[in-house]
Order: C-alpha cells, then sequence, then structure tokens
C-alpha cells in the first residue's frame, strides 16, 4: 500500500542539539511538505520541495531545514533546537499541478529538554 | 492570502445525532477545498476534498460537504455520528490549478468534536 512513512515517530533532542527527521514515501509524488504542528494548533507549512526545488515559507525560521536527495526522501534538519521548537511535525506529499490532494505521514513527535 | 476559519472551536453531540463542522474560507479564485480529521496523536487523514463539480462531495465514513460559494462556506456534515468519530477536524484550502497547485494547504484552527454516550 502507498504511504508516507515518518521516523521516527517521537524524537527527545537536547536543547541546542542538532536532529533531523525524516519521511520518505512510496506514492512517488512530485512534491513534499513539512508542517509544524504545536499542540492544539493547525498545521503550519514550514517549506516545500517540488521536484528538486526548494520553496521556504516566508516566515519559516533559519533554524529549519530541509534536503530532498531524491524522490522518495526528504529530510527536516533543525540546527539548533529550541523549547519553542517542541511540536509534531508532519511530512506530507502531492502530485502537484495535477492534484493538490495531499496524503500525510503520521507524523514525528519532537520534543526538546 | 488565503485564510480559514473554523468558528467552532469545540463541538459535542450525542452518538446518533447529526453533525454540521462549519468551515468559511477566503481566497480570490476557485479553490480547493478539504477536510482532514486528526485523532491524538495521528497524522492527518482526508476525508473528502472539492476540485469542481457537483458541489455535494461525499467523503469516507459516512461524512459528505457541500461548497456554497456564495457564501464562502465548505460546512461538514454527517447525519449519524458514532463514538469513534471523536478527532480533531480541520478544514484547509489549498491552491487553485491555476495557480500551480502545490503550495501546500493552509487550515483553519480546527474543531474539537466530543461524542457524548
Amino acid at each position: 500500500d502507498a504511504m508516507v512513512i515518518q521516523n521516527p515517530r517521537y524524537q527527545v533532542t537536547q536543547f541546542g542539539k542538532p536532529v533531523t527527521l525524516s519521511c520518505s514515501q512510496t506514492l512517488n509524488h512530485n512534491v513534499m511538505y513539512w508542517y509544524q504542528q504545536k499542540s492544539s494548533q493547525a498545521p503550519k507549512l514550514l517549506f516545500h520541495y517540488y521536484d528538486k526545488d526548494f520553496n521556504n515559507e516566508a516566515d519559516t525560521p533559519d533554524n529549519f531545514q530541509s534536503r530532498r536527495p531524491n524522490t522518495s526522501f526528504c529530510f527536516l534538519d533543525i540546527r539548533s533546537p529550541g523549547l519553542g521548537d517542541a511540536a509534531m511535525y508532519l511530512c506530507a506529499t502531492s502530485r502537484g499541478k495535477e492534484d493538490t490532494e495531499s496524503r500525510f505521514g503520521s507524523g514525528t513527535r519532537l520534543t526538546v529538554v | 492570502a488565503q485564510s480559514v476559519t473554523q468558528p467552532d472551536i469545540h463541538i459535542t453531540v450525542s452518538e446518533g445525532a447529526s453533525l454540521e463542522l462549519r468551515c468559511n474560507y477566503s481566497y480570490g479564485a476557485t479553490p480547493y477545498l478539504f477536510w482532514y480529521v486528526q485523532s491524538p496523536g495521528q497524522g492527518l487523514q482526508l476525508l473528502l476534498k472539492y476540485f469542481s463539480g457537483d458541489t455535494l462531495v461525499q467523503g469516507i465514513k459516512g461524512f459528505e460537504a457541500e461548497f456554497k460559494r456564495s457564501q464562502s462556506s465548505f460546512n461538514l456534515r454527517k447525519p449519524s455520528v458514532h463514538w469513534s468519530d471523536a478527532a480533531e477536524y480541520f478544514c484547509a484550502v489549498g491552491e487553485g490549478y491555476s495557480g500551480g497547485g502545490a503550495d501546500g494547504l493552509t487550515f483553519g484552527k480546527g474543531t474539537h468534536l466530543i461524542i457524548q454516550p
């Protein structure tokens, strides 16, 4: 069954210690997204890749970066996590222009200690 | 800029009763509209979507939604709720095809649905 897979489900990191979250997809979708969802809030788009083209949201902090080495994988790097970065991070994919329906992974819950 | 308003933060419904969750959007052209459901600690599952055509769309789990352009609304309905429907529901708007269609979704703040026995 085609899926969006996020690993790990739960991640604990130390304040200021770089952390990487991963996402993979078997849908062969063109677009991959990263959303941040803080407790009891709506998901907020951080950035997305359309194929190899990176698109950053204007208000995404510089502390957040992303890599997409191939169609299937996308990574979220947090260079120096702060306590305010604790959140659920959701990866999503879509085909893009043909169909903007987004398929979401189960998320990674990040705790910063 | 596009935006989504879900005016009800919490809704409590008795099991077996009907449900309507409200959603209003702001978008300059024809939007793509979605309803997602999220259980605690989980990702988002798509319930239904509207791109064009029939303004009444059917989704999974017995949900439906009606697009009303004149009211800029996309309300979610279910005729009879089950205890398993308790969750967070998010309405979202995406850029229409003419705009490229890949810039991600803008979500409402969500409605927390509580089911009373």
